[in-house]
């Protein structure tokens, strides 16, 4: 089973900041949170990632509380393209499947014009 | 763009039948993944290759087989296939076997009638 609680479906305006919640009270010291996201009839694709410190890259920001239960992915500036299921996904750091990633049913994020 | 890619991209097969699903990855990534996504649910690992060998394997029964080459392409087979079988198949691969992320290919859906 997936470690992790996500809402359904989040709306966000376009242009507007969108932020993720993700919950995961039970993740290990040794446990990175991913975030991937999948586009109608494509691949999921890799976002961010992070261990305990806050992480930016040219697509997002990842805020991760400082107990790591819990998370936010942030868009800084949502268009229409970033319409998607967004997976928030908590990973060991071992090798062979303890690396594999257990998908929930992730949040369905709905940019309005 | 992810440097993954699979064939075909559609597939139609008959109950019983064997089926080979294909998978290129970027040069160097030397572990692939393979998951399953049934419509509206997130992927499910199948199991995991690393170095030609495999080192994981999800809660699939063992007609689901795999092969890694060393020119970083891959094979799923799925033998005596079933109407449940019907989904799409992800191919992803990484570098190495920590915490790089997986980088997905845009899969090949499956329908067996």
């Amino acid at each position: 089973d997936a470690k992790t609680t996500q809402p359904p479906s989040m709306d966000c305006a376009e242009g507007r900041a969108a932020n993720l919640p993700c919950n995961h009270s039970t993740i290990s010291g040794n446990e990175y949170v991913y975030w991937y996201r999948q586009i109608h009839s494509q691949g999921p694709q890799y976002i961010i990632h992070g261990l305990k410190n806050n992480e930016t890259n040219e697509m997002a920001s990842l805020i991760i509380t400082e107990d790591r239960k819990s998370s936010t992915l942030i868009l800084p500036h949502a268009t229409l393209r970033d319409t998607a299921v967004y997976y928030c996904i908590v990973q060991a750091s071992g090798g062979g499947a303890t690396n594999k990633l257990i998908f929930g049913t992730g949040t369905l994020l709905a940019v309005q014009p | 763009e992810t440097g993954v890619t699979q064939s075909p991209t559609h597939l139609i097969k008959t109950r019983g039948q064997q089926v080979t699903l294909r998978c290129s990855s970027q040069s160097g990534h030397n572990t692939v993944s393979w998951y399953q996504q049934a419509l509206g649910q997130g992927p499910q690992f199948i199991f995991q290759y690393y170095r030609e060998e495999e080192n994981g394997r999800g809660n699939f029964p063992p007609r689901f087989s795999g092969l890694q080459f060393p020119n970083y392409s891959s094979e799923l087979n799925v033998n005596a296939l079933e109407l449940d079988d019907s989904a799409l198949y992800l191919c992803a691969s990484r570098l190495g076997q920590a915490n790089s992320p997986l980088h997905f290919g845009n899969g090949t859906r499956l329908t067996v009638t």
